[in-house]
């Protein structure tokens, strides 16, 4: 089947835009995770979901990032009043369970804020 | 000090050779060792999954978990051209589900 899915493949904004980042999981997979990798790092936490609930939310930066999974499927990130240094690979994955399983990834969202 | 340190090199070797990537960690609650491999401008691709100490083989692929010593490795055997890609260890304590990673190394395998 089809693996994990991110549109668009690259964004490109300006300082102070608003940008949504979408994520489509394996299906049946029901834990969905956000990470952000930037130049030269490992990817960093930002959020995990287990259904449509955040189950741990602690790695978002601040409240200009939230990220919504409404029907337990597809999640999408929102950036608000986007800053320079929110510049980085934005990747999503997912897995069959909450549990220290295999995470799949998708290709990721570049995102570039001029 | 950062929970996970990773060199990240570059690593640049001939093909056939054995390569060895390692990390270290400060966290003794972490239970569960990863090791992903990274293609330019990709997701990454999980290559091993390791609970707690010992060792773990796939076919070219060997994972090492010293909990003692808060040190993990991979070691790549016949190295490869297709090997060619940056490698990242990944940690989670268990029921705490998100990973942390090492920043990476970039590992060339030169024919």
């Amino acid at each position: 089947g089809a693996g994990v899915s991110q549109t668009p493949s690259n964004k490109v904004t300006e300082k102070g835009k608003y940008v949504e980042l979408r994520c489509d999981p394996i299906s049946g997979h029901t834990a969905l995770y956000w990470y952000r990798q930037s130049l030269g790092q490992g990817p960093e936490f930002l959020i995990y979901f287990q259904g449509t609930g955040a189950a741990d939310d602690s790695g978002l930066p601040n409240d200009r990032f939230f990220a919504v999974r409404p029907e337990g499927s597809v999640s999408t990130l929102k950036i608000q009043r986007t800053e320079r240094g929110d510049s980085a690979v934005y990747l999503c994955a997912s897995s069959f369970s909450g549990g220290a399983t295999e995470q799949f990834f998708g290709p990721g969202t570049r995102l570039t804020v001029l | 000090q950062k929970e996970v340190e990773q060199d990240p090199g570059p690593l640049s070797v001939p093909e056939g050779a054995i390569v060895s990537l390692n990390c270290t960690y400060s966290n003794s609650a972490f239970q569960y060792f990863m090791w992903y491999r990274q293609y330019s401008r990709k997701g990454p691709e999980l290559l091993m999954y390791t609970y707690s100490s010992g060792n773990k083989e796939d076919g070219r692929f060997t994972a090492q978990v010293d909990k003692s010593s808060k040190y993990i490795s991979l070691f790549i055997r016949d190295s490869q051209p297709s090997d060619s890609a940056t490698y990242l260890c990944a940690m989670s304590v268990g029921s705490n589900y998100k990973l942390t990673f090492g920043k990476g190394t970039l590992l060339t395998v030169n024919p």
